[in-house]
């Protein structure tokens, strides 16, 4: 079964601690896509890839990372310097033929 | 960051109506237009991927028309139906990113 997997589904951490959120797909896609939403808002990107060991930042980057090392995996990284941490994170994928992207279950985290 | 806009934010449908909402768009640098739905508890999934001017796309009884000079797309559903209770939510697509929208959320009434 092709997809992507976001783990865990829900992450609590406290203030002032880096977090991890794991993204990986088997859909043997080029690109890869980490997205934010908040309340009331569009999905905002955060990083995105189309080729491994390649990333470019999105609209909000400011306070996140990513590493892309092998073409199924594109973690985020939440790092202590993101004002709002507290979101809803779905990672997404799609081949480099453009088209639809394909999404991810997301992964809620808190940060309090 | 690109202004995508969806219009309204939510409306309530009787169930076997038809209704339809807006999504308008930067009418410059256009490469395509995508729409998805978004269920409760799941992944948004794709409904459309427009890149031509006029052009129609349609899914069972979901439809789309997109204009690209006007810098719009509409999403009609015929017939709601429970199960297209969603968020639906477009996307602009630019240098091989996607500008989202807030999304428009259907509640279809029983």
């Amino acid at each position: 079964d092709g997809g992507i997997t976001q783990s865990p589904k829900y992450l609590f951490r406290k203030e002032g601690q880096n977090v991890t959120l794991s993204c990986e797909q088997n859909l043997n896609h080029d690109a890869m896509y980490w997205y934010r939403q908040d309340p009331g808002q569009g999905l905002r990107l955060i990083y995105y890839s189309q080729i491994v060991n390649d990333f470019q930042k999105g609209d909000i980057a400011e306070g996140y990372s990513v590493s892309r090392e092998k073409k199924e995996s594109f973690p985020l990284t939440v790092t202590s310097a993101q004002k709002n941490p507290t979101a809803f994170y779905l990672c997404a994928s799609r081949s480099w033929d453009r088209g639809e992207q394909y999404f991810g279950p997301g992964t809620r985290l808190t940060v309090t | 960051i690109l202004n995508v806009e969806q219009s309204p934010q939510s409306l309530h449908v009787q169930e076997g109506d038809s209704t339809n909402f807006t999504c308008s768009f930067p009418s410059s640098n256009f490469y395509a237009l995508h729409w998805y739905r978004w269920e409760t508890a799941k992944s948004p999934e794709a409904l459309f991927v427009m890149t031509l001017n006029g052009d129609e796309k349609k899914k069972g009884r979901i439809s789309a028309t997109l204009n690209t000079k006007e810098g719009y797309s509409y999403l009609y559903i015929k017939g709601s139906q429970p199960e297209d209770s969603a968020t639906y939510l477009c996307a602009f697509e630019d240098d091989y990113k996607l500008s989202f929208g807030a999304g428009t959320t259907v509640t279809v009434r029983a």
